[in-house]
């Protein structure tokens, strides 16, 4: 079993819509949770951490959820700039990074 | 925060050669990650370069093929040895924000394009 899975896509969304993914983690130990935005040909940065009483920033609501090992995202409003690869990441012990493939993100107009 | 600059950030080789990534972090940090990520794909970790030490080796990579130098606290190389077309990749360095911070953030270098034909 993969560390991250992610279904990649790609999701279209009509601009203004919502849209929701979640990813799974297999190691239990997993110790902090992030998602990344991937743009095409760029590097990852980071979108935002996810906590386990949940977090919001903004059109963006990240989701935990320890006891089935997945986490989410969710955009409201989408925007066309929205329009990226959203990286599911684990931290494991020792700073090791585990990443998903990503979701594919289409917003159209 | 961490800037990091890598180099090259594209590049075209024969086969049977070798090429040297250059990663430089603004700020020093303990830690610094090699990726490679291919079409499609996840980021894989190839190794984690620690200063003073060899690097340490994910499954699947040795050090023959991807010889890693960490100089100092802020600077790593990859080498891609004796490649072939299997080689063809986006490679990527990684780091945390600096020692100071204690930063769960990490931070990537631009990418380095490689086409081995």
């Amino acid at each position: 079993r993969k560390e991250v899975e992610q279904d990649p896509g790609p999701f279209n969304v009509p601009e203004g819509a919502t849209v929701a993914f979640n990813c799974t983690y297999s190691n239990s130990a997993s110790q902090s949770f992030f998602w990344y935005r991937q743009d095409c040909r760029k590097e990852p940065k980071l979108l935002m951490s996810v906590y386990s009483s949940g977090n919001e920033d903004g059109r963006f609501t990240a989701q935990l959820n320890r006891a089935s090992q997945y986490i989410s995202l969710l955009i409201r409003d989408s925007k066309l700039s929205d329009s990226a690869t959203y990286l599911c990441v684990v931290n494991n012990a020792g700073n090791r990074l585990a990443f998903g493939k990503g979701n594919q993100v289409v917003v159209i107009p | 925060s961490a800037v990091i600059s890598q180099k090259p950030s594209r590049d075209i080789c024969q086969r049977g050669t070798s090429l040297t990534i250059q990663c430089q972090v603004d700020s020093q940090v303990t830690m610094m990650f090699w990726y490679r990520q291919q079409p499609g794909q996840s980021l894989t970790l190839i190794a984690t370069a620690n200063q003073g030490s060899e690097a340490t080796y994910e499954s699947g990579f040795v050090i023959d093929k991807f010889p890693i130098s960490r100089p100092n606290l802020t600077f790593s190389t990859l080498t891609v040895s004796n490649m072939s077309p299997e080689d063809s990749s986006i490679y990527l360095c990684s780091s945390f924000g600096g020692i100071e911070y204690g930063s769960t953030e990490a931070f990537f270098g631009q990418g380095t394009r490689l086409t081995v034909v």
